[in-house]
């Protein structure tokens, strides 16, 4: 069964066109990351949700946003999307005081044309 | 910052064994973890040894920790064509609930 689920898989978006992309998980995890990820480069994160608390990285545009309405579901907002900001985009979580191990969901493709 | 840093490319044949190396700079990491990372897909955590763990086995998996030079290696035995794929490692330090990455090794196994 899957875990850390995203929706949609693929995201076509145009340019300016706001997006909104969606994570869902049954671990019941406390910890919800977003990470960008572009070709043949390791995923960098924007943000993440440690119970309701968000954290941004300090580098993350503010074009990029995000809403946790309850445990089980994270939301990424991009309010302008630009040509480059098509990427892959990863869900993961992660609950603390285990090993901190995170799990992804299997991504969303977003492309901007 | 914390840097994490991996070869780009691996390249074996069918059942031999892969190693693939990573170094990290931080001393205080507690938590180092091997992902993998098939086309078009998310990350799939294969496996994670804690600092104080020199040696874990998993299967096929063996990871090796050497915490004086800050290296980890993951070696794949009997490495099978399933096994192509980028595979990332990760250290967590304890601060923030984040991981930071390596830049990700692409296995590839020749028939």
């Amino acid at each position: 069964d899957a875990m850390v689920i995203q929706n949609p898989r693929y995201q076509v978006t145009q340019f300016g066109k706001p997006v909104t992309l969606s994570c869902s998980q049954t671990l019941n995890h406390n910890v919800m990351y977003w990470y960008q990820q572009k070709s043949s480069q390791a995923p960098k994160l924007l943000f993440h949700y440690y119970d309701k608390d968000f954290n941004n990285e300090a580098d993350t545009p503010d074009n990029f946003q995000s809403r946790r309405p309850n445990t089980s579901f994270c939301f990424l907002d991009i309010r302008s999307p630009g040509l480059g900001d098509a990427a892959m985009y990863l869900c993961a979580t992660s609950r603390e005081g285990d090993s901190y191990e995170q799990y992804f969901g299997p991504g969303t493709r977003l492309t901007v044309t | 910052g914390e840097d994490v840093e991996q070869s780009l490319f691996l390249s074996v044949r069918e059942g031999d064994s892969s190693v693939i190396n990573c170094t990290y700079t931080d001393s205080s990491s507690t938590y180092l973890y091997w992902y993998k990372q098939e086309p078009g897909a998310g990350l799939q955590l294969l496996t994670y040894i804690f600092s104080n763990m020199d040696m874990k086995q998993d299967q096929r998996l063996t990871v090796l920790l050497n915490k004086k030079d800050k290296h980890l290696s993951l070696r794949i035995a009997d490495t099978q064509t399933g096994d192509s794929a980028i595979y990332f490692c990760a250290d967590f330090t304890g601060g923030g609930n984040k991981l930071t990455f390596g830049t990700g090794t692409q296995l590839k196994v020749e028939l």
